[in-house]
């Protein structure tokens, strides 16, 4: 039962350095989201997909980039890393939007930007 | 826009006693309501969820009930344990909509 597992678990990077962060699930869900988690703020939405090849700003977009080139797969992506984005993201999946739909979460990534 | 409101932690409590972590919210319409917990070094994980007015959820012993009226969400739980200490989100989604918003987050720290 893997649901949904992220890479790499723990990143530091420099300033100004660009990193792709991974998150791949395997319950066939058409749903994925980005998250950013920052205390005292809970979770902020970066980005999300409703599907295969689509892509939309959450609350919280700027300064990352995300594509999903195939349904299993949502990539984040940082060009130019700020310490601003220090954080713990989340990804996560869910099957549909309805009210019973449950979102499943990976274990995180901690990300520092020094 | 919409909103989830928590009350600040961290909350302490000894073992055995009775547990209350407020939630509000702000929306237009009738979102589903959810609680999430985190576990130290975990990713989030369903507990509990109400999808209506007047529904109770309710898992491992807590419960919540969702109140229109108040437009409340107040987790309870009547006996807390050690292994209960993590972080509580509170969180809506709409019917139409694909996003959770969280609230804050409580911390709880349960001692023996």
């Amino acid at each position: 039962n893997a649901g949904v597992t992220q890479t790499p678990k723990f990143r530091v990077l420099k300033t100004g350095q660009s990193m792709t962060l991974l998150c791949a699930q395997d319950m066939n869900h058409e749903y994925m989201y980005w998250y950013r988690q920052d205390p005292g703020m809970g979770l902020r939405l970066i980005h999300y997909s409703v599907g295969e090849g689509t892509t939309a700003k959450g609350e919280v977009p700027d300064g990352y980039n995300v594509s999903r080139l195939k349904k299993q797969n949502f990539l984040l992506g940082l060009e130019s890393a700020a310490p601003s984005q220090t954080s713990v993201y989340f990804c996560a999946s869910s099957y549909h939007g309805g009210p019973v739909g449950e979102a499943f979460f990976g274990q995180g990534t901690r990300l520092t930007v020094v | 826009g919409d909103s989830v409101t928590q009350m600040e932690g961290p909350v302490t409590l000894s073992e055995e006693a009775f547990l209350t972590i407020n939630c509000t919210y702000t929306a237009t319409g009738y979102p589903s309501l959810f609680w999430y917990v985190q576990y130290p070094g975990e990713g989030l994980q369903l507990l509990l969820k109400a999808t209506k007015a007047d529904d109770k959820g309710s898992n491992k012993g807590f419960e919540a009930t969702y109140r229109k009226e108040t437009t409340s969400f107040h987790l309870e739980k009547g006996s807390v344990q050690v292994s209960d200490s993590a972080v509580y989100f509170c969180a809506l989604r709409f019917n139409a909509g694909n996003m959770l918003t969280f609230g804050g987050g409580t911390r709880l720290m349960v001692k023996p």
